[in-house]
């Protein structure tokens, strides 16, 4: 069966400093990869999506980065936080290619990040 | 992608059924409508997904009208540890790879 983990489950970090929160994905190949964030009392919102190794797609400009470097590892990293940084960061998987679009999400338990 | 709109919130108590309905004016042929549920501090859980008429599971039911511009997520005999934010999203099959989520409906259920 297919499993997906995240970490860390929580973070506080320094304005300024660098951030890296890593998932992987283990029981499925060329998954759909994908970065949420969660701000306090609200909904998901998409940050990045991936649909292979190195292929990257950003939805919102902003402080953050992700990279793909292996098949099933998804990192996503900031030079620089900011105190709007803060919030839930959700990693999530769905089945490859056009094919399974209807496939659901699978998330991770996520990383609740503090920029102080 | 089309755009769903649903209650902020709603109140239920123990053992009614709650009914949450998402509208979804623009959806297009090839969409489908799915639900996910979200408890405090965990991702999104997937409920339950539907093209058109009815579908069942163990967890719920999704009905949805011939012209698909809403649904309706219904929760039979809701408990407490029902209460949590119920997202409705339509996934479009051209660049289905993004999944967009709304603001969802924060469903409170009472003793």
């Amino acid at each position: 069966s297919q499993t997906i983990h995240q970490w860390p489950a929580t973070l506080v970090q320094p304005v300024g400093s660098p951030l890296s929160l890593e998932c992987t994905v283990e029981g499925t190949s060329n998954p759909n990869l994908y970065w949420y964030r969660q701000a306090a009392g609200r909904g998901l919102q998409l940050l990045f999506y991936s649909v292979g190794i190195g292929q990257i797609s950003s939805e919102v400009p902003q402080n953050l980065s992700a990279s793909r470097p292996q098949d099933r590892q998804f990192i996503l990293s900031s030079k620089k936080l900011l105190l709007s940084d803060s919030g839930f960061y959700l990693c999530a998987w769905k089945l490859p290619g056009s094919s399974s679009y209807n496939s659901p999400l699978h998330f991770g338990n996520g990383t609740r990040l503090t920029v102080t | 992608l089309a755009k769903t709109t649903q209650p902020i919130s709603m109140d239920s108590y123990e053992g009614q059924e709650v009914n949450i309905t998402c509208s979804h004016n623009n959806i297009a042929t090839n969409d489908y409508i799915t639900w996910y549920q979200q408890f405090p501090s965990q991702g999104p859980r997937f409920i339950i997904q539907g093209y058109k008429t009815k579908v069942t599971n163990e967890v719920a039911s999704l009905f949805i009208p011939a012209d698909r511009k809403s649904s309706t997520l219904s929760l039979p005999r809701v408990s407490l540890s029902d209460t949590a934010v119920y997202y409705c999203l339509v996934v479009r099959n051209t660049g289905g790879f993004k999944t967009i989520f709304g603001a969802g409906t924060r469903l409170f259920v009472k003793a």
